[in-house]
């Protein structure tokens, strides 16, 4: 089978750097992608790593170590407008177009 | 560019009804997908479609069916509607092709807005 854990909810204030955790248990592991989602809206792509180590864009980073089945995303200088909910979310080897989902981090910016 | 469009945004149905859910994308995209999103949960793919004339199932096809007659569009179709088909449907699509070596294809996936289907 396969899974994937993440928090239920974060909450940071404002200008703060937050880490969102996520673990997987899956066969063919390939990569892992982070989609963000606003009050039920069209979730948007943000990161997509396949490689152990941080890729970063703009003040989103997404992290991947393939050994601990873990990777994360870090926001920094959080904003209120990242009050969101982020999914992790797993693609396998020959299974091209197949993503599965984690079931999200509810995160609340505070002022 | 619309990008990912889908019709209805809202509809109500009564147990047994059939409805069809349209999908439509303008940015040539080979893959499609239907997903549904439950209170508290993640995305759940239904089925996927990765080129005109193929489908496939995901991870929760059963009560549904699909087709893709032409690239742009990717139709999802209840039969027979059940209250467990209760949910918020989203459409997406994306390439196929790795841009390079280990970078993202289809997990870039673009989404919808989203159809909020009640069955009574």
């Amino acid at each position: 089978g396969q899974s994937l854990e993440q928090p239920s909810e974060v909450t940071a204030v404002e200008g703060a750097i937050v880490q969102i955790n996520c673990t997987y248990q899956t066969s063919g592991f390939y990569g892992l992608s982070w989609y963000q989602q606003h009050d039920g809206g069209a979730p948007t792509f943000l990161s997509y790593n396949a490689l152990d180590g941080l890729e970063e864009t703009g003040r989103f980073s997404s992290f991947l170590s393939r050994s601990d089945s873990y990777g994360y995303l870090l926001l920094q200088e959080l904003q209120m407008k990242d009050s969101a909910s982020y999914f992790c979310a797993v693609s396998r080897y020959n299974q091209g177009g197949k993503l599965i989902f984690g079931q999200g981090t509810e995160l609340s910016v505070k002022p | 560019n619309a990008g990912v469009t889908q019709t209805p945004k809202f509809r109500v149905l009564k147990t047994g009804q059939s409805m069809t859910l349209l999908c439509a994308q303008d940015m040539n995209h080979e893959y499609m997908y239907w997903y549904r999103q439950d209170p508290g949960m993640g995305l759940r793919l239904i089925h996927y479609s990765v080129g005109e004339g193929t489908t496939a199932k995901g991870e929760v096809p059963d009560g549904y069916n699909v087709s893709r007659l032409k690239k742009q569009n990717f139709l999802l179709g209840l039969e027979s509607a059940a209250p467990s088909q209760t949910s918020v449907y989203f459409c997406a699509s994306s390439y196929s092709l790795r841009t390079s070596g280990r970078g993202s294809s289809w997990e870039t996936q673009y989404f919808g807005p989203g159809t909020r289907l009640l069955v009574l």
